[in-house]
Order: structure tokens, then sequence, then C-alpha cells
């Protein structure tokens, strides 16, 4: 398997404009993460998918966040409108079990993000 | 929530050398701690982990330890090469079984093995 893929791996836009960050999970994974990592904040999680359901997404940060899985392979984060402090990476990761938090959780590359 | 504090967050050690990264944890129900590398570029990536169950565990070089009375737990590399360089996170979380509890990192420990 081709492990956990993001795109784009970079993405530099205006304040304002709205960013879609793409994840394909590793196939099989029942489980979905998004993350975000910076200097200030570390990693923190902001939406997990159970079977492609959203079941927690209190880490959203607010409204300008939203994330969706329309299938099992395919999941978006969306910021709409961007801004500067949306700069950070983003990471999907993916997991297996039912016991999501004991199972190994598999990092994309991420997807570094600067808005201007 | 839970709170990880890590330390160091930068550290600096010769090949050969050994080195430790300790966390410290808020919540009594945490109860699995994993650890992840992430080099550079990359996504984090499990690494070793542990439960509460077991005081220590080790993995070749790689050996984590808990003190869940204290609320510590540490990884020690041994005999560093190069290529252990990179950042290291710990977490905490409580196991619920078949229901997610979050993971709570730690902020990172920026590892450099100089050849």
């Amino acid at each position: 398997d081709a492990g956990v893929i993001q795109s784009p791996r970079h993405e530099v836009t205006e304040m304002g404009q709205e960013v879609t960050l793409r994840c394909k999970p590793i196939s099989g994974h029942d489980y979905l993460f998004w993350y975000r990592q910076t200097m200030m904040r570390g990693l923190e999680l902001l939406i997990y998918f159970n079977n492609n359901v959203p079941i927690d997404d209190s880490g959203m940060p607010e409204d300008r966040f939203s994330a969706k899985m329309p299938n099992a392979s395919f999941s978006t984060l969306k910021i709409q409108p961007s801004e500067p402090r949306d700069s950070a990476v983003y990471f999907c990761a993916s997991s297996l079990k039912r016991a999501p938090s004991t199972d190994t959780q598999y990092f994309g590359p991420g997807t570094r993000l600067t808005v201007l | 929530g839970e709170n990880v504090e890590q330390h160091p967050s930068t550290l600096s050690v010769q090949e050969g050398d050994s080195a430790v990264i300790k966390c410290t944890y808020s919540d009594s129900a945490s109860n699995y701690f994993p650890w992840y590398k992430q080099e550079l570029g990359k996504g984090p990536q499990l690494i070793i982990d542990i439960r509460s169950n077991v005081g220590e565990k080790k993995d070749q070089r790689i050996a984590v330890t808990l003190n869940k009375t204290a609320k510590h737990f540490s990884l020690h590399i041994t005999e560093t090469q190069p290529e252990d360089s990179a950042v290291y996170f710990c977490a905490a979380v409580e196991d619920r079984g078949s229901t997610l509890g979050r993971l709570y990192f730690g902020r990172g420990t920026q590892l450099t093995v100089w050849p």
C-alpha cells in the first residue's frame, strides 16, 4: 500500500481565499483523523471520522473549518475564508481497529499551508 | 482534558551515546502511551508504545519506562546513530476499547545525533 496520501504537499494562498486539503487513507482503514501542527500549539487533533461519519469535531478551531468524508477512500478539510493564523502543517492519519486509540495511526506526509 | 509535557525541547548527543526524553501527563485515566518519530518533511510514525499495566518495554535500542504513580514516562535510545535524528513526540490517551480516546501529544523533542 502507498500509505496515507495527502495533496497538495504545499499550498500558498492569500488571506480570504478558500483552501481545500485532500486525503486518501490506507485502504481498509476505518478511522480517519485530521491534525494540525504548529510551533505554538504542537500537534492538535481537529476532527476524526469512523466509517465516513464525523465522530468528534471538537478540535475544529471555528466555523471557517469544515471536513467531509464522502466515501471510504477520500476526505477533505476546507478552510473558508483562510487567515494567516491558519498557516500550519496539516496531517491526515488513518487507523484500522475498533480500538483506534491504541492502534497505530498512520500519518500522511502532511500539507504545509501558508496563508499570506 | 489531558495535558502532556515533554522535555527537553532539543537534545544533542554524540553518536553512540544514549538519549533520554521525558514526559509527564495529568489525567490519571490515561493508560496508553505511544511515542512517535517525525523525520523532516514526513508525518509522525509510531516507534514504540506502552500500557499502564507494564512498567517497561524494550525494542532493540529503544525502551520506554512508565511510572504511573508519578505520571511520568520516558523514551530511552541507546547507541544512538545519526539516523535517529528527528523530532520525537510522546502522547497519552485513555484506552476506552471500542470508543476513541483522544491522543494528546507533547510538544516534541528535536534530537540531533552528531557523528
